[in-house]
Order: C-alpha cells, then sequence, then structure tokens
C-alpha cells in the first residue's frame, strides 16, 4: 500500500525566504506526483504535476523535483510572501486511465510572516 | 475552475439518518472522485467513477455508496450515517492528470 508522508507538518518563515518542503512515498512504480495547495476551508488547487519519467516542473516561483528511485519529491518556494501561507499537499498515483487515483500526504501548513 | 459544485455546503444530521451529497460537474469530464479530509489522516478517497455507471471503492468505503447516472453528477450516499463519518467531503474530477477539486461539505453527525 503506497504511503505518503510530508515533513514538516509546519512550517514558519519570515517573508522573502526560499524554503522547501518535502514529500516521501514507499512505492517507487508511482504514475505521477502533484502538488497541491489549500486554503483554510477551501478545497485543494493544483499546483505543478510531475510524470514518472520527469525530473522537475517549473511555475513561477514554484519548482517541483521528482526522484522516483528514492521515493522523494521537494517544492521549492522562492521569494516567498505571505499569500504563500496555506497548506501544500503531495500526491502520488500508481496508475493511469481507469485506475487513475491519488494517495495524499497530510500536508505541510506554511505560514509566511511579514 | 473546472466548473465544480457541491451541494449542500453544510449539513448537521443525526446519526442514524440517511444522507446524499451531491457533486455537479459542467465539462463533461470521466472521471470523477469523492474524498474526505479529517485532521491527522488528511485527505482519503471514498470512492471513484471512471463513467457513467462505472465506479470502484477507494481506500475508506466501508458506510459509503455512490451512483452515477449522468455524466455530469456524481452522488455520496451515507446510508445511515454515523458520529464518525462526520469530516469535510470533497468532489474532484480529473482533466487530463490533473484534478481539480470542489469547494467541500462539511458535515456533521450528531
Amino acid at each position: 500500500k503506497q504511503e505518503v508522508t510530508q515533513i514538516p507538518a509546519a512550517l514558519s518563515v519570515p517573508e522573502g525566504e526560499n524554503l522547501v518542503l518535502n514529500c516521501s512515498f514507499t512505492d517507487s512504480a508511482i504514475y505521477n506526483l502533484q502538488w497541491f495547495r489549500q486554503d483554510p476551508g477551501k478545497g485543494l488547487t493544483s499546483l505543478l504535476l510531475i510524470q514518472s519519467s520527469q525530473r522537475e516542473q517549473t511555475s513561477g516561483r514554484l519548482n517541483a523535483s521528482l526522484d522516483k528511485s528514492s521515493g522523494r519529491s521537494t517544492l521549492y518556494i522562492a521569494a516567498s510572501q505571505p499569500g504563500d501561507s496555506a497548506t501544500y499537499l503531495c500526491a502520488v498515483s500508481n496508475s493511469g486511465g481507469s485506475n487513475y487515483k491519488l494517495t495524499f500526504g497530510k500536508g505541510t501548513l506554511l505560514t509566511v510572516n511579514p | 475552475d473546472a466548473g465544480i459544485t457541491q451541494s449542500p455546503r453544510h449539513k448537521v444530521t443525526e446519526t442514524g439518518t440517511p444522507v446524499t451529497l451531491r457533486c455537479h460537474q459542467t465539462e463533461n469530464h470521466r472521471y470523477m472522485y469523492w474524498y474526505r479530509q479529517d485532521p491527522g489522516h488528511g485527505l482519503r478517497l471514498i470512492h471513484y467513477s471512471y463513467g457513467v455507471k462505472d465506479t470502484d471503492k477507494g481506500e475508506v468505503s466501508d458506510g459509503y455508496s455512490v451512483s452515477r447516472s449522468k455524466t455530469e453528477d456524481f452522488l455520496l450516499t451515507l446510508e445511515s450515517a454515523t458520529s464518525s463519518q462526520t469530516s469535510v467531503y470533497f468532489c474532484a474530477i480529473s482533466r487530463g492528470e490533473t484534478q481539480y477539486f470542489g469547494p467541500g461539505t462539511r458535515l456533521l453527525v450528531l
């Protein structure tokens, strides 16, 4: 059974700092990995999707990397802003097609202080 | 925004009462999902659908049933609600391989 772990559970940083969020998964035979953001009381918003054959994806100040063999992914946020404060979740899929479903980590609660 | 709505958004019910949550999408996506989110457990998949009348169980399906008679609607039913089913329920669709989530339904079972 796939298990996804996110460390740290919470992180507080001053504005402008670069930071890294970590995600690890037990079964390295993944199909893809996604990073999501969740604001309090809201649904999830997809940030980045990395296919199993890819090493990284970038969107603006966000960069996600994937090391499938070691079962790890990182989300790098550059020049953090108070608006980045949210919970960040990592999720993996082990199959595509009609069996496509995600296993989520419990998330990292990020607070960026002005 | 993937045109996903959930209803109701909030519900309080009593133990033993049947409850149905509705997920509606406007973009004709084939894959739809129901998750629950609980402190300490994160998001867990309840059921999913890969087409009209095609559904399958997820990680925490006991006590839940689903139906999908139209592409746009995916219903989650708690046949006899229990206090352990107090949670926030999220519906999602897949657009390609990216999942998009609805706003959630907060359910309190007393």
